[in-house]
């Protein structure tokens, strides 16, 4: 079991560019949250993706999109990029059912937006 | 909103002594879960240790207890028989029972284990 992959490893954009960071669950996983985590900070929630829709969606703004699919890959898109997106970008996959489902992290993105 | 502060962002401990990192929150849900999680400089979250906040008997896992007091909204973590693969940034977390499960961390308490 591969765990939960991210790609690429690290990326570097230019402010306005737009980018797109992919994300694997670990097998048997349906559910992708993304998180946000600025240097020497704790992470922050985005959003939460389940059976391809946004479930929940932290304080973000619309700049950041998501998208899951079919076999539950999720990508995380950032337009109009500013200089505060530089950040590591966690995914975190989890089985959905009723109760505590532990979360399992990726190692993450590293953005740094120039 | 719930918040979570750790108010140690840096600590050492010698090889082999125990540790203890601090955690509070703020919530005005009943029922919840709280957890700490190890960041390597590998940069992956993994966890360490999670309660679950109607249970009263403080969770232990090998070296790794917490100290959990509900009223006070307290959630420390205590590391034994510290390691050098100790060394990390450790983040208290916490999460609604109910609400779709996402966490909210807080900033963060650096470990080093010397030598």
């Amino acid at each position: 079991d591969a765990g939960v992959t991210q790609s690429p490893t690290h990326l570097i954009k230019t402010r306005g560019q737009q980018v797109t960071l992919r994300c694997s669950p670990k097998s048997g996983h349906d559910t992708v949250s993304w998180y946000q985590q600025a240097l020497g900070q704790g992470p922050q929630f985005i959003f939460q993706y389940y059976e391809e829709e946004e479930r929940q969606r932290g304080n973000f703004p619309d700049r950041f999109s998501g998208h899951q699919f079919p076999n539950y890959s999720s990508e995380l898109n950032v337009n109009a990029l500013l200089l505060g997106d530089s950040a590591l970008y966690l995914c975190a996959s989890s089985r959905d059912s009723s109760g505590y489902n532990e979360q399992f992290f990726g190692p993450g993105t590293r953005l740094t937006v120039l | 909103a719930q918040t979570v502060t750790q108010s140690q962002p840096e600590m050492s401990v010698q090889e082999a002594e125990t540790v203890t990192l601090s955690c509070t929150y703020d919530t005005s849900e009943s029922n919840y879960y709280l957890f700490w999680y190890k960041q390597p400089p590998s940069r992956q979250m993994i966890l360490v240790i999670r309660q679950e906040a109607y249970k009263q008997q403080n969770a232990t896992e090998n070296r790794f207890s917490v100290n959990f007091q509900k009223a006070a909204k307290s959630f420390s973590l205590k590391i034994s028989d510290s390691q050098l693969g100790d060394t990390a940034m450790y983040f208290c977390a916490f999460m609604k029972h109910d609400g779709g499960q996402n966490f909210v961390f807080g900033p963060g308490t650096r470990l080093s284990v010397l030598p």
